[in-house]
């Protein structure tokens, strides 16, 4: 079964960092692009940052390029996104997604993990 | 990069079929047929719907169908059942930024 888990959101101050893991079980994570998602409260989804499989082709939404990092290890089987700079438009919930293998979409989601930007 | 166009709403009764349409520019849903269709029920994470324009996931109902003409895409449901009411939203390649959503369109089953 494959399995997502997302970790390591909580409240942060304005201008403050954090780093999301996601975990993944059930499928060969090396053979897999990822990406990770948002979702303000009551808004929409938003994707924010899309990783190759080897790591050799990263992207990122113009709202954080060049604050938030995109990162994995295949050897732990996990994702990560390394926040900084962080501002109150950053409070949303993290979903890690898997892109579908060979087609346009995102076959599985993780659970989210919250990030509070507030002082 | 904007998010692709969705009605904020589409209601009907159950059995009918109702059609979310999702409209893009040339840069994306009208350049390539890279389209994709989530379901969202509240509290929970979306689910892959259609891929690539039209087609199923496996266990997908079959109610679900997609279809895209020029710069818009639409996603029709057919039979519509409670179970359906969520919100729901287009995705599609985009040669800016690669990926951008649409805005979303709340289903409600009278």
């Amino acid at each position: 079964e494959v399995r997502l888990v997302e970790s390591g959101g909580g409240l942060v101050q304005p201008g403050g960092s954090l780093r999301l893991s996601c975990a993944a079980s059930g499928f060969i994570f090396s053979g897999y692009s990822m990406n990770w998602v948002r979702q303000a409260p009551g808004k929409g989804l938003e994707w924010v940052s899309y990783i190759r499989s080897s790591s050799s082709i990263i992207y990122y939404a113009e709202s954080v390029k060049g604050r938030f990092t995109i990162s994995r290890d295949n050897a732990k089987n996990s994702l990560y996104l390394q926040m900084n700079s962080l501002r109150d438009e950053d409070t949303a919930v993290y979903y890690c997604a898997r892109d579908l293998d060979g087609y346009w979409g995102f076959d599985y989601w993780g659970q989210g993990t919250l990030v509070t930007v507030s002082s | 990069q904007s998010a692709l166009t969705q009605p904020a709403s589409v209601s009907g009764s159950p059995g009918q079929w109702i059609t979310i349409s999702c409209t893009g520019t040339s840069s994306d849903i009208g350049g390539y047929n890279y389209v994709s269709w989530y379901q969202q029920h509240p509290g929970k994470a979306p689910k892959l719907m259609i891929y690539d324009v039209s087609n199923r996931p496996s266990g997908v109902s079959n109610r679900f169908s997609g279809s895209k003409s020029g710069n818009t895409a639409s996603l029709t449901i057919s039979g519509l059942q409670a179970e359906d009411e969520a919100d729901y939203y287009c995705s599609s390649y985009t040669s800016s930024t690669t990926r951008v959503f649409g805005t979303g369109t709340k289903v409600t089953v009278l």
